[in-house]
């Protein structure tokens, strides 16, 4: 059973490109939320797809923007890229409807290093 | 002030000690409650879910909530080298349309277990 899997798992990118970042969720899991990490830092949410639409939004400017498949697989598109982009990247999956237990529990992808230069 | 606090560390203990690991909050609304041990340059693995009040043991981790304290623990016995790690704790409230909201994260503590 895989788990989350996120691509690419290292870029370097320069001051005002744009850059997407993928994301499969785990198999049985339709809602992926994104988070951005930076350095001794924990992950900040940024937003959550479910049924293909966005659902919640953290405090991230327009720049930030998502898509989700219907497949459950999702991009995180970030445009004009500054350098406090540069943090890791995180995918997290969970069911939508799934009853509340410790067996529906979030689950998150090894991340994509982003560095903005 | 931030939703979680958490005591970044770093914490530093011999192999074979308890660990206490501990973070506050201030949102009543969290109702699930999560810690994650974190490698270097890894995605955070899930060590312990509790919903609501209550403790909960697997194996040599116990976590602990106290929601009228606002006060989540997870404790580590018989500490190892390999539980070397960042540990985040993470909360969330029940978010209409799917099960869980975002996810609030500590800061993470770094945990470094001596031979």
């Amino acid at each position: 059973d895989a788990g989350v899997t996120q691509s690419p798992t290292h870029l370097i990118k320069t001051r005002g490109q744009q850059v997407t970042l993928r994301c499969s969720p785990k198999s049985g899991h339709d809602t992926v939320s994104w988070y951005q990490q930076a350095l001794g830092q924990g992950p900040q949410f940024i937003f959550q797809y479910y049924e293909e639409e966005e659902r919640q939004r953290g405090n991230f400017p327009d720049r930030f923007s998502g898509h989700q498949f219907p497949n459950y697989s999702s991009e995180l598109n970030v445009n004009a890229l500054l350098l406090g982009d540069s943090a890791l990247y995180l995918c997290a999956s969970s069911a939508g409807t799934g009853a509340m237990s410790s067996g529906n529990t979030i689950y998150f992808g090894e991340g994509s290093w982003l560095t903005v230069v | 002030q931030k939703e979680v606090e958490q005591d970044p560390g770093p914490l530093s203990v011999p192999e074979g000690a308890i660990v206490s690991l501990n973070c506050t909050y201030s949102n009543s609304a969290f109702q699930y409650f999560m810690w994650y041990r974190q490698y270097s340059r890894k995605g955070p693995e899930l060590l312990m879910y509790t919903y609501s009040s209550g403790n909960k043991e697997d194996g040599r981790f116990t976590a602990q909530v106290d929601k009228s304290s606002k006060y989540i623990s997870l404790f580590i016995r018989d500490s190892q080298p390999s539980d070397s790690a960042t540990y985040l704790c993470a909360m969330s409230a029940r978010a209409g349309g799917t099960s869980y909201g975002k996810l609030t994260f500590g800061q993470g503590t770094i945990l470094t277990v001596h031979p």
